[in-house]
């Protein structure tokens, strides 16, 4: 499969803590990115990161990219009740007309 | 605010009908994407469009068409329902590819999403 892999399927956290997901991969990719989802609805881009990049930022986002251990890392800091989601990572690999392969997602729970 | 609409988010059908999905987007975008998502599944592509009157299939087109007549809409189409497809379907669009600050790669705006079940 070309499908991401997210880890975990699963997190459970307090507001104020920060959560962590991964996603891993298996074939080259140009460009990786990150997308929520609220239940029930459709996607959402949060965050881009390019195969030359190591790291980028978005407000309380911030996204690492290894491409030698074919992984990516979403943190989100202080977290709150409202970033309870699905969050799905998407690799692209510059080629095939610029489809996207979606992994299965982490759904994170933030408790107020 | 730029949108894919999807035209309906509930629907119910018997095994046997033919049932559309019809996806429309307001920014001009060639790209046109359908997904179902099941659980544990995650998304995966049906098929996808990057011109008028174009398609490509994805990994899972069986039993599934589409339609592309005018840039803005993109329908999919079930020839004969089956309680397999009862789904989340979802549809995306994409600015051409290589434009913008997304310059090479391919960032997707969703619609809503339309439940279908099939009894």
């Amino acid at each position: 499969s070309q499908q991401g892999e997210e880890d975990p399927q699963a997190l459970s956290i307090q507001e104020g803590e920060n959560a962590t997901m991964n996603c891993s991969y298996k074939t080259s990719i140009n460009n990786l990115q990150w997308y929520r989802q609220n239940s029930g609805r459709g996607l959402v881009h949060l965050i881009l990161i390019r195969s030359n990049e190591r790291e980028k930022h978005s407000g309380r986002l911030r996204v690492t990219l290894d491409t030698s251990k074919k992984s990516s890392s979403l943190l989100i800091t202080a977290s709150r009740a409202a970033d309870t989601a699905s969050y799905f990572c998407a690799t692209g690999r510059g080629s095939t007309l610029g489809r996207l392969y979606f992994g299965r997602g982490t759904q994170l729970t933030v408790w107020p | 605010d730029v949108k894919v609409t999807q035209s309906s988010r509930y629907l119910v059908k018997r095994t046997g009908e033919k049932v559309f999905l019809e996806c429309v987007q307001d920014m001009d975008h060639e790209n046109m994407f359908w997904y179902r998502q099941d659980p544990g599944l995650g998304l995966r592509l049906i098929y996808f469009s990057y011109d008028v009157k174009m398609k490509e299939k994805g990994d899972i087109p069986e039993g599934y068409s589409v339609s592309r007549e005018k840039k803005e809409r993109f329908s999919l189409i079930l020839e004969s329902a089956s309680t397999n497809q009862t789904s989340m379907y979802l549809c995306a669009s994409s600015p051409p590819w290589g434009t913008g600050a997304t310059t090479g790669a391919n960032v997707l705006t969703f619609g809503a999403g339309s439940r279908l079940t099939v009894l």
